[in-house]
This record gives structure tokens, C-alpha cells and sequence, in this order.
């Protein structure tokens, strides 16, 4: 039971910024939020999570809104390895079952 | 390297014809998932391991199960695959089921098995 909400698909230009949006306004205050991404024929691989601190690794940045109704992904400078399928996960307190919404299909142009 | 290991990588059956998918991991955790993804979807949860005990998501149909003969192995086994179980599989793993403190629990997949029914 998918808990986000994100846009289908996104371009970003190649050496920018890639800004991934994701939508969570149900979200628990103990919920963890988490990516991952897929590239094409490949099993997800694990980004970053975050709770309500923003988040940073060598591999993106995590910023959670204050209400934690929202948050946003950013890759700092997007390579074309970076075309992927991006999830954006809530993940239950209870339990680590992962439910993945419908992603968003990153695709960066040379 | 300690991984997540699916075999085969593509694997094709006969409509009703039993089919087995393994997944096996070096990590040495506790939990094991295997999840369906078809064609332009999201990966949908089938079910799950902790250590021995199962645990079946409510929507995953009856045709699908699941043995963990050990830590290292789990199979998937569909026992009369339809068009419609064309998919890839993708097994995953996690050190625990149930974060402790601050620690969380990432999940690592392997690189799935896609199956063809004809």
C-alpha cells in the first residue's frame, strides 16, 4: 500500500542538478522515508533514507519539509549513468516490508 | 563481495508447468523478500522470511510459495505459472525485520530472474 506520490517522468541536463520530488502528506511521525533507484533491467539499488534531518551520502542528498509531508532527492550533478527509475519509499515502523510506488523515470540528456 | 544472488537471470517455462526461481545471499541476514515486478510497474511484495517463519503478503495468490531450506537460500516456486506471472523476480535481503534504535535496516536486492511463460 503505497504511501507516495511522484511524478511519472523527469529530464535534467547532464553535469546539473537532478531534483526528484516526492509526496508523502499520510506520513507517520515514526515512518523512515527512503530511495532507491532501478536502472533498466537491474534489481533496485538503495540511495539514502532519512527521518525529518535532511540527509546527505556520496550518492545524493535527502531534503525532508519541515511538516514531513514532502521531500526531495538531488543528485548534484546528474551523469547519464544516473537514468534510472527513482522510488521514493515510506517505510512502516512495524515492519521493514517496502511497498514502492510508481517512481519516477529519470532520464539525462547529454 | 557479499551480495544478493539470483539464478537464473532469465528463465522460461510452459504454460502450467511447475517453475522454481532460487536466490541466494552472503550476507548472512535474517530476512529474506521476494517481490514481482511486470512489465513497467512498480515491484509488488509477495512475501517475506524471518529466519524460518513466513509471512504472505494478503493479495499474493495461493500459486505462489515460498521454502527457506537455510539462511543462505530461498526459492520461489510458482506451481502452474499463467501468461499473466510473466515478470521479473527480484529477491531481497535485510539484517532484521524491525528497526532497533537508530539503526535501519536497508534492503539489498539482487539482480532478479526474469521469467517468460509460453
Amino acid at each position: 500500500d503505497a504511501k507516495t506520490t511522484q511524478p511519472p517522468s523527469m529530464d535534467c541536463a547532464e553535469g546539473r542538478a537532478a531534483n526528484l520530488p516526492c509526496n508523502h502528506s499520510t506520513i507517520s511521525g515514526n515512518e523512515y522515508v527512503y530511495w532507491y533507484r532501478q536502472i533498466h533491467s537491474q534489481g533496485p539499488q538503495y540511495i539514502i533514507h532519512g527521518l525529518k534531518n535532511n540527509e546527505t551520502n556520496e550518492m545524493a542528498s535527502l531534503i525532508i519539509t519541515e511538516d514531513r509531508k514532502s521531500s526531495t532527492l538531488i543528485l548534484p550533478h546528474a551523469t547519464l549513468r544516473d537514468t534510472a527509475v527513482y522510488y521514493c519509499i515510506v517505510r512502516p515502523y512495524t515492519g521493514n516490508q517496502f511497498y514502492f510506488g510508481t517512481g519516477t523515470s529519470l532520464t539525462v540528456i547529454p | 563481495d557479499a551480495m544478493v544472488i539470483q539464478n537464473p537471470r532469465y528463465q522460461v517455462t510452459q504454460f502450467g508447468k511447475p517453475v522454481t526461481l532460487s536466490c541466494s545471499q552472503t550476507l548472512n541476514h535474517n530476512v529474506m523478500y521476494w517481490y514481482q515486478q511486470k512489465s513497467s510497474q512498480a515491484p509488488k511484495l509477495l512475501f517475506h522470511y524471518y529466519d524460518k517463519d513466513f509471512n504472505n503478503e494478503a493479495d499474493t495468490p495461493d500459486n505462489f510459495q515460498s521454502r527457506r531450506p537455510n539462511t543462505s537460500f530461498c526459492f520461489l516456486d510458482i506451481r502452474s505459472p499463467g501468461l499473466g506471472d510473466a515478470a521479473m523476480y527480484l529477491c531481497a535481503t535485510s539484517r532484521e525485520l524491525i528497526p532497533r534504535g537508530r539503526r535501519q535496516e536497508t534492503q539489498y536486492f539482487g539482480p532478479g530472474t526474469r521469467l517468460l511463460v509460453l
